[in-house]
């Protein structure tokens, strides 16, 4: 099956600088990678996601890379406020199958 | 759009007890739900699939006679947790994948705010 990993597992940045979370993932056929952030007693919120027909995607101030040769994507973070204080999963999996998540890296964003 | 409901958000129950737990698309129909558990400081762990009309695959290790899953319409499945003991307290979150021409993509999930159960 897929395996994912994911690092760090904690970030701490200074508000207004960049943060990045890097994850690589085992299964070659994965072709679906998102993002989700995690706040305190809540559930996972899809922040943003790429499929592998591309090799970037961008949202304001967040960015997901893909390299599939490498078999890793990165979440990119531009100008961090405190809100962007949370839990972060990447995940991966094949079309239709079930998503397989990475440890999570908690961000912590110092005003 | 693309919401998804768990009700309640907080059971505490006592040990032996069952407790059931609703998950429920709210503005579009969940050809396939997902049910995980949290423990503290964790990743989410996928206990089981379920597909609407059709038996919950669970994961390895995932006892079905212990974890009920229903999956009775495109808006709504429950997670039964029978018998319940201390063990099982954790962090319950459902998700729901749209179906083909849904809310979202083809693989795109999203997920309930989650149900912390306490067992004492």
């Amino acid at each position: 099956g897929e395996n994912v990993e994911q690092h760090p597992s904690t970030l701490s940045v200074q508000e207004g600088d960049s943060a990045v979370i890097k994850c690589t993932y085992s299964d070659s056929a994965s072709n679906y990678f998102p993002w989700y952030k995690q706040e305190l007693g809540k559930g996972p919120q899809l922040i943003i996601d790429i499929r592998s027909n591309v090799g970037e995607k961008k949202d304001q101030r967040i960015a997901v890379t893909l390299n599939k040769t490498a078999k890793h994507f990165s979440l990119h973070i531009t100008e961090t406020q405190p809100e962007d204080s949370a839990v972060y999963f990447c995940a991966a999996s094949r079309l239709g199958n079930k998503l397989s998540f990475g440890a999570g890296t908690t961000v912590t964003v110092r005003a | 759009g693309a919401v998804v409901s768990q009700h309640p958000s907080r059971v505490i129950c006592k040990s032996g007890t069952s407790v059931k737990i609703e998950c429920r698309s709210l503005d579009f129909q969940a050809t396939t739900m997902f049910w995980y558990r949290q423990f503290p400081k964790q990743s989410l762990m996928l206990m089981a699939t379920s597909n609407e009309g059709s038996k919950a695959t669970y994961e390895q290790g995932v006892e079905k006679d212990k974890f009920l899953i229903n999956h009775a319409s495109l808006t709504l499945s429950t997670l039964t947790v029978t018998s319940a003991h201390p063990e099982d307290s954790s962090f319950y979150i459902c998700s729901a994948r749209p179906g083909s021409g849904g809310a979202g993509g083809y693989n795109e999930q999203f997920f309930g705010p989650g149900t912390r159960l306490t067992v004492l």
